[in-house]
């Protein structure tokens, strides 16, 4: 049962353009969201991050949104560069109990950007 | 610098061989992570240590062991009985107190032969 899911697989987009990138979670104990970046054969890269008791979370370029109540979040990317060309993973977190920081992660939507 | 090394970035072992993939970070966290990820899928906890000398099971720790004897070091062993060893290792610290973020390393890609 997967309770992070990122249902679009992959997205393209001309430079320039604005990138949503769109996530659903089941679990409502998850109260901490993140977003990574990963290139081929590398490790994921921390991006932005938003807590529950926010609704949006913006760093540069990069925007986070959260919807509690349809328990969706998104990240959107404006202007989008050819180096934002990268596979992007979900992940979501709740607080309590001996779980601590463990990290569930979605299946990743891999983000193409045409020059 | 800070941060968490992995090695090596590429290991070829025989089926049926045990192998140690190596972890170690210098951020001073307390929490460590395993994960794997395979071709086209999201990343799966394998274990995760949130102070030395303990750790527990994540999603998929069949055919796996691990110890937690330094603060900075969190060794992962594929064991043969893990069906499906071939895939990409990441390793990730964080820090244990409430939510914070994890950070990964480069991983590493196992293939076994």
């Amino acid at each position: 049962d997967q309770q992070v899911k990122q249902n679009s697989p992959s997205l393209s987009v001309q430079e320039g353009r604005i990138s949503i990138l769109n996530c659903d979670y089941t679990n409502s104990m998850f109260d901490y969201f993140l977003w990574y970046k990963k290139y081929p054969a590398e490790g994921p890269t921390f991006l932005i991050s938003i807590s529950s008791i926010k609704d949006k979370n913006e760093d540069g370029r990069f925007t986070v949104f959260l919807n509690k109540s349809a328990k969706h979040l998104s990240l959107h990317i404006v202007p989008s560069q050819p180096g934002d060309s990268a596979v992007y993973f979900c992940a979501a977190s709740g607080t309590a109990g001996a779980a601590g920081n463990k990290l569930t992660f979605g299946g990743g939507t891999r983000v193409l950007v045409k020059p | 610098d800070g941060g968490i090394t992995q090695s090596p970035k590429y290991l070829f072992r025989k089926e049926g061989q045990n192998v140690t993939l190596s972890c170690e970070q210098n951020l001073n966290h307390d929490a460590m992570y395993w994960y794997r990820q395979d071709p086209g899928q999201g990343l799966r906890l394998i274990y995760y240590s949130q102070i030395v000398n303990d750790f527990q099971k994540g999603d998929i720790a069949e055919g796996y062991s691990v110890s937690r004897e330094k603060k900075e070091s969190f060794p992962l062993t594929v064991t043969s009985a893990q069906k499906n060893p071939t895939a990409f290792y990441l390793c990730a610290s964080s820090t244990a107190r409430g939510v914070g973020t994890q950070y990964f390393g480069p991983g590493t890609r196992l293939t076994v032969l």
